[in-house]
């Protein structure tokens, strides 16, 4: 199994440029998450989806959306990027409540 | 708000001790609390997951403990190898699917 796969590893954007961040699980979870990972802030939510057509606002929500394409796919979408959003993104998936399984991450430089 | 601290911020210590890494949150209504391992430049590994009703879990050299009432978790590492180098992150999940996260302890094993 390959677990949580992100794509693309790395990306540079300009301000004002948009993109979309792709997250796959093949472990059958039915949760799905958006974190993003920055120098002393340690990791937030920006949007989850707890089942397949259901997403939710996390902490951090302003400035993207999400879409949960299916019981796999989880995307997430910079309509606009700004510096702001320079950081590390991570996907994860998870039974419920239970554990979650983090992906690669994807870094994300917006000049 | 959860707020999860962790204590301290960066560890050093020589192959072979012993050590615990220390969690703290604020609100002791929680549902589980998580570790997590996280290498450089890469994503994060769940290493053990504590429901509210535990009070320890353990796997190989790792044992977690969990005391909700005082709001305190520890990661107790034994006979620490130069592999053990890396952060490892506190997670709780206070309710919903939210994880709140500290911002890790950073644990430098020397040879």
């Amino acid at each position: 199994n390959a677990g949580v796969t992100q794509t693309p590893k790395f990306q540079v954007l300009k301000t004002g440029q948009s993109m979309t961040l792709q997250c796959a699980q093949d472990m059958n979870h039915n949760s799905m998450y958006w974190y993003r990972q920055d120098p002393g802030m340690g990791l937030r939510l920006i949007y989850y989806s707890a089942s397949e057509g259901t997403t939710d606002k996390g902490e951090v929500p302003n400035g993207y959306n999400v879409s949960r394409l299916n019981k796999r796919e989880f995307s997430l979408r910079l309509e606009s990027a700004a510096p702001s959003q320079t950081s590390v993104y991570f996907c994860a998936s998870g039974r419920n409540t239970d554990t979650q399984y983090f992906g690669p991450g994807t870094r994300l430089t917006v000049l | 708000k959860q707020e999860v601290t962790q204590i301290p911020a960066a560890l050093s210590v020589p192959e072979g001790e012993n050590l615990v890494l220390n969690c703290s949150f604020t609100d002791s209504a929680i549902y589980n609390l998580q570790w997590f391992r996280q290498d450089p430049g890469k994503g994060l590994t769940s290493l053990l997951l504590i429901q509210s009703s535990q009070r320890e879990q353990t796997s190989g050299r790792l044992n977690a403990s969990l005391d909700k009432s005082s709001g305190r978790s520890t990661l107790y590492i034994a006979a620490s190898q130069p592999g053990d180098s890396a952060t490892y992150l506190c997670a709780v999940r206070a309710s919903g699917y939210a994880l709140n996260f500290g911002k890790g302890t950073s644990l430098l094993v020397t040879p």
